[in-house]
């Protein structure tokens, strides 16, 4: 069965500050990775994805995640954060031929401050 | 992009009536969608698959006479939740996949939010 791991429950930082906001998964056979946005009281919204090929996939809007298969990781990154960043965060994870379904883990609050 | 609308956004209603939410994808067929329910501060737990014209898959602990789960056509999937009581109430959010697609990404819908009184 698959699993998702976001360690961090909130991440606060400075505008204009780097932010890293990490996921661990498991999984015993190969795995499609998103990672979701969510602003309050909406739904999710896909920021990036990783299918396959390239390890280091971005976003229009300066995100980035790196898929580490020894480390199991795909942890989302942007080198500086703006006020509008601010949104909970969600890392999932598909199992190839897993028929669908995605695992979430329990998300991570970003919150950038002036 | 593909756009999943939900209908009501938000509804308020007393115990024991029934709610019916609408998941419909607006630009694409979908041969499956997704209900899930999440709790304040915590994550989107699965509730149910739902493949058109046929019975809903439910996850464990998931009560299908509760939470009734209709995909009548490609475009249009229900929830109706039957009996509502003050536990039911929740953020219910569809999420729909492209079948022209070939990988595995999900559409989400803005989600319901539900009260029970």
């Amino acid at each position: 069965a698959q699993s998702v791991t976001q360690l961090d429950s909130q991440v606060p930082v400075f505008e204009e500050a780097p932010v890293e906001l990490r996921c661990n998964y498991s999984s015993s056979v190969s795995v499609y990775l998103f990672w979701y946005v969510q602003y309050p009281n909406q739904g999710l919204q896909l920021l990036l994805k990783y299918l396959s090929g390239s390890t280091l996939v971005e976003s229009i809007n300066g995100f980035e995640a790196e898929f580490n298969k020894s480390q199991t990781s795909f942890h989302l990154r942007k080198p500086s954060v703006h006020i509008s960043d601010t949104a909970e965060y969600f890392c999932a994870v598909n199992e190839r031929g897993g028929g669908n379904k995605l695992t979430f883990g329990t998300g991570t609050q970003l919150k950038v401050e002036l | 992009g593909a756009v999943v609308s939900q209908h009501p956004s938000r509804v308020i209603c007393k115990s024991g009536t029934s709610v019916k939410i609408e998941c419909r994808s607006l630009d694409f067929q979908a041969t499956t969608m997704f209900w899930y329910r999440q709790f304040p501060k915590k994550s989107l737990m699965l509730m149910a698959t739902s493949n058109e014209g046929s019975k809903a898959t439910y996850e464990q602990g998931v009560e299908k006479d509760k939470f009734l789960i209709n995909h009548a056509s490609l475009t249009l999937s229900t929830l109706t939740v039957t009996s509502a009581h003050p536990e039911d109430s929740s953020f219910y959010i569809c999420s729909a996949r492209d079948a022209r697609l070939a990988d595995n990404e999900q559409f989400f819908g803005p989600g319901t939010r539900l009260t029970v009184l």
